[in-house]
């Protein structure tokens, strides 16, 4: 199955700063999406990362909030903006890979902003 | 996009097969139920899907029910590692419900 390396594990931001989050997939993927997971909640699609154009934004998510760029198959970026404390929660990315069953889901980067 | 119902919790006897309910009433005729399963402090992990007959692989059996509404994960022999939650999934593209918190018990 496809390998994730997700960056950084977790970080603590100052409020009005913004946080850059890195994944990068081991081989090419077809599907990326980005998640948020407040705590002690269940995942939030945040958008799917389209290779080559704009990312698709689920209802709430803003491309100004959460900027994404998708440059290849095997990477991508989520960028927190303007952080504020309600930011604070674990971001994972998930890769659907051909041929593969299932979605992979990276381990996540937990963000604690102050 | 499929909304899919689950108990929020439920504790199982280690050895003891759990059995995890989901209403999944919504869903099309073309989408496949997926179930994941999140252990602390970690991404989710795939377990199993199907689409409308019953599957099994090393992890669990999967019933989905004749009129698609509703599927239940069954862990045969559980273990203190499979204490997790659980998550149905119907849907082409992830929405992830409350899933079932499971706690297997010693």
């Amino acid at each position: 199955s496809a390998v994730i390396s997700q960056k950084p594990s977790r970080d603590i931001c100052q409020r009005g700063t913004s946080l850059t989050i890195q994944c990068q997939v081991d081989s090419q993927v077809t599907m990326m999406f980005w998640y948020r997971q407040q705590p002690g909640q269940s995942l939030t699609l945040i958008a799917t990362a389209n290779q080559g154009s704009e990312a698709t934004y689920e209802s709430g998510f803003v491309i100004d909030k959460f900027p994404i760029s998708r440059p290849n198959l095997t990477f991508s970026t989520l960028t927190v903006s303007n952080m504020s404390p309600e930011d604070s929660s674990i971001y994972l990315c998930s890769v659907g890979v051909p041929g593969q069953y299932g979605y992979t889901f990276g381990s996540g980067t937990r963000l604690t902003v102050v | 996009d499929a909304k899919t119902t689950q108990p929020p919790s439920m504790d199982c006897a280690e050895g003891r097969a759990a059995n995890l309910p989901c209403n999944h009433s919504t869903i099309s005729g073309n989408e496949y139920v997926y179930w994941y399963r999140q252990i602390h402090s970690q991404g989710p992990q795939y377990i199993i899907h199907g689409l409308k007959n019953n599957e099994t692989n090393e992890m669990a059996s999967l019933i989905i029910t004749e009129d698609r509404k509703s599927s239940t994960l069954i862990l045969p022999h559980a273990t203190l590692r499979d204490t997790a939650v659980y998550y149905c999934i119907g849907a082409y593209k992830y929405i992830f419900g409350t899933g079932t918190r499971l706690k297997v018990l010693a």
